[in-house]
Parts: structure tokens; sequence; C-alpha cells
């Protein structure tokens, strides 16, 4: 049975910082990883998709990499922001395309 | 293009009544998901449609609740009889392609379901 563990739980850093949040997973054979921010009381939104073929993903300021042989993901968010202030998720797929999810970082950027 | 799309966006209800839950996916996507998080907890895979067809229930948690997709396109998520535990979010997601398994969810805004 597939568990995401994502580290830290919570994480408060000045504007400006560059951070990474971690992401394992214990079943290596996944097909392809998606991260997620959510913001309070809304649904999730879509950041990353990486294809188990790839090992990073590049969407602006946020970079993800996917390491299947070790069961680890990291997500990089480069020069952070207030706006960036949210809850992520890091998400295997299975087999069928359904989600497994962990508790998630929740992410406050200090201005 | 319109996003994934849940209808109530909230409900609260009486144990031992019904509720019914929509799902109106991106046009087009084949694969429709519901999802739960519950108090607390991680967000719950709950089944997967392809198209019309119930491609797995394994994550429904009893038989109080009733998912269908007639026609392939928007889902209906029943609960019937509520109970407390019931009580989360449910969340619905779309992806685009069922002969191409894993590509990109879209997560609509989630019903809040409150059983009291």
């Amino acid at each position: 049975k597939q568990e995401v563990t994502q580290i830290p739980a919570a994480l408060s850093v000045p504007e400006g910082e560059n951070l990474v949040l971690n992401c394992s997973f214990t079943d290596s054979a996944i097909y392809n990883l998606q991260w997620f921010r959510q913001d309070p009381g809304k649904g999730l939104t879509s950041l990353l998709l990486i294809q188990s073929s790839q090992r990073e993903q590049t969407s602006g300021r946020l970079n993800a990499s996917l390491d299947k042989s070790s069961g680890r993901s990291t997500l990089y968010i480069a020069a952070s922001q207030p706006g960036d202030s949210a809850t992520y998720l890091c998400a295997p797929h299975g087999s069928q395309g359904n989600l497994i999810f962990g508790k998630g970082t929740k992410l406050s950027v200090k201005p | 293009e319109a996003g994934v799309t849940q209808f109530p966006s909230h409900s609260v209800i009486e144990k031992g009544q019904t509720v019914t839950l929509r799902c109106d996916p991106i046009s087009g996507h084949d694969n429709l998901y519901w999802y739960r998080r519950v108090m607390g907890k991680e967000i719950k895979f709950l089944l997967h449609f392809v198209k019309e067809s119930k491609q797995d229930e394994s994550g429904m948690p009893n038989n109080r609740f009733l998912a269908e997709r007639t026609g392939g396109t928007y889902s209906t998520l029943k609960v019937q009889p509520a109970e407390l535990e019931d009580s989360g979010v449910y969340f619905c997601a779309s992806s685009q392609d069922a002969t191409v398994k894993n590509t990109e969810a879209f997560f609509g805004q989630g019903t809040r379901l409150t059983v009291v």
C-alpha cells in the first residue's frame, strides 16, 4: 500500500528565500507524480506534473524533481513571495491515475 | 475553458438524511475521480470513472455511498443515509484521456459536507 510522507509539515520563511519541500513515497512503482497547492477553503491547483520517465519539471519559479528508485520528490521554490503561502501537496499517480496524497506542507512566507 | 465544477459548495444536513453532490468535469475529460478529506486526515481516493463506467471503486467507504456518471458527462455522489462520520470535504477531479492513464488531474473547489 502506497504511503506518502511530506517533510516538513509546516515551514515559515522570510520573503525572498529559496526553499525545498520534500516528499517521499513507499512504493517506487509509480507512474507520474503531481504537485499541488491548496489555499484555505479552496480546491487543489495543479502546479507540476512529472511523468515517470522524467527526472524534473520546471514552471516559472518552481522546479520539481523525481527519483523513483529512492521514492523521493522535491519541490524547489525560488525567491519565495507572500503569495506562495499555501499548503503544498505531493501525489504519486497509481496505475489507474488515482492520486495518493500525503498530509502536505503548510508554507508561510512572511513579508 | 471552464474547470471542474462542483455543486453545492457547502451542505449541512441532519444525520439520516440524503445528500447528492454533483461534479461537472472539464469538457472532453474521460476520467473522473472522487476524493474525500475528513477532518485532520489526508485526501483519500473514493472512486474512478472512465466515461460512464466505474473503473475502480475500492475507496468507497460503504454501501451508503452511490456514485453515477450517466452518459459519461457529469457525475453525482449520493450519501444515503448520511452519518456523522461522513462529514468532510468531497473533491472531484478529471483528467483527459482514458487511453493514456496518467495525465494531469484537475480538481474542483470541493463540497464541504457537514452532518449534524
